[in-house]
C-alpha cells in the first residue's frame, strides 16, 4: 500500500456518459496530480492541485475537470465519455521530500 | 523545450546478462526520479537522484546521475526474469516548474 487510495479500480461506462474518479493523497501531502496513461503509452499529466488551489494544467480536455476538497482528497470528472478515453488514470501525491507516491489507479473502460 | 529521453525503448536481454538503460534530459533539473511499472500496474519509485555524482543501488539495479552530462543510468546487473518490467525516468526542477517531465519509458523483456 503507497499510502495514496484511488477508487475505483475498475470503471466501465457507455460513452456519452460522466464518471467520477476519487484520491486520497498520502497523509500529510499536499499536491495531487492527476496522469492518464493509455494502453502501451507513456503517462500524460492533466492537472495538479496544492492545498485546494489549481496549480498546473496539462494536456487536460475540456470534458474533464478536477477539484481538491479541504480535507486535501481530489476528484477527477470525466464527461461526454468517448472510447478514446479508455485508458489507466492514476493520482500521485508529493509533500515536501522530493518524490512522487502513486496510487494504484483507476482502470476506465469506455464501450 | 524539455525533453526526457530514454533508449532503448525495448530491450529483450537473457538471465545472467548486464546491461544500462539511459535517461538524457534537457533541462537544468534538480532532481532526477526512476520508477518501474508492471503491466496494468502503479508506478513503484525505485530511486530519486539529488546531485550530481549521486548513485544507489538496490538489488540488481544501481542508478547514477551526472548532471553536467545531462544523463542518468540504470544499470542491471545478473538480470533476472523478475525485473521484466517497463522502466521511466523522469525530471523535475526549475525550468519545469516543478513539473514531471517523463521519458517514454524502456520495456525490458527478461528471457528464462
Amino acid at each position: 500500500d503507497s499510502g495514496v487510495t484511488q477508487t475505483p479500480k475498475h470503471l466501465i461506462t457507455a460513452t456519452g456518459q460522466r464518471v467520477t474518479l476519487r484520491c486520497s493523497p498520502r497523509s500529510g501531502d499536499l499536491s495531487v496530480y492527476w496522469y492518464q496513461q493509455s494502453l502501451d503509452q507513456g503517462l500524460q499529466f492533466l492537472i495538479q492541485y496544492y492545498n485546494g488551489e489549481e496549480r498546473a494544467k496539462g494536456n487536460i480536455l475540456e470534458r474533464f475537470s478536477a477539484q481538491q476538497f479541504p480535507d486535501l482528497h481530489s476528484e477527477l470528472n470525466l464527461s461526454s465519455l468517448e472510447l478514446g478515453d479508455s485508458a489507466l488514470y492514476f493520482c500521485a501525491s508529493s509533500g515536501t521530500a522530493p518524490g512522487y507516491t502513486f496510487g494504484s489507479g483507476t482502470r476506465l473502460t469506455v464501450v | 523545450e524539455l525533453k526526457v529521453e530514454q533508449n532503448p525503448l525495448f530491450l529483450s536481454m537473457q538471465e545472467g546478462k548486464n546491461y544500462t538503460i539511459y535517461c538524457n534530459y534537457s533541462t537544468t533539473s534538480d532532481r532526477l526520479y526512476w520508477y518501474r511499472q508492471d503491466p496494468g500496474k502503479s508506478l513503484e519509485s525505485l530511486f530519486v537522484l539529488l546531485s550530481n555524482g549521486a548513485v544507489k543501488q538496490e538489488g540488481r539495479l544501481m542508478a547514477s546521475l551526472d548532471t553536467k552530462a545531462r544523463l542518468s543510468t540504470l544499470h542491471i546487473t545478473a538480470a533476472v526474469h523478475d525485473l521484466s518490467a517497463t522502466y521511466f525516468c523522469a525530471v523535475d526542477g526549475a525550468d519545469s516548474n516543478y513539473q514531471l517531465i517523463w521519458g517514454a519509458g524502456t520495456k525490458l523483456i527478461i528471457k528464462p
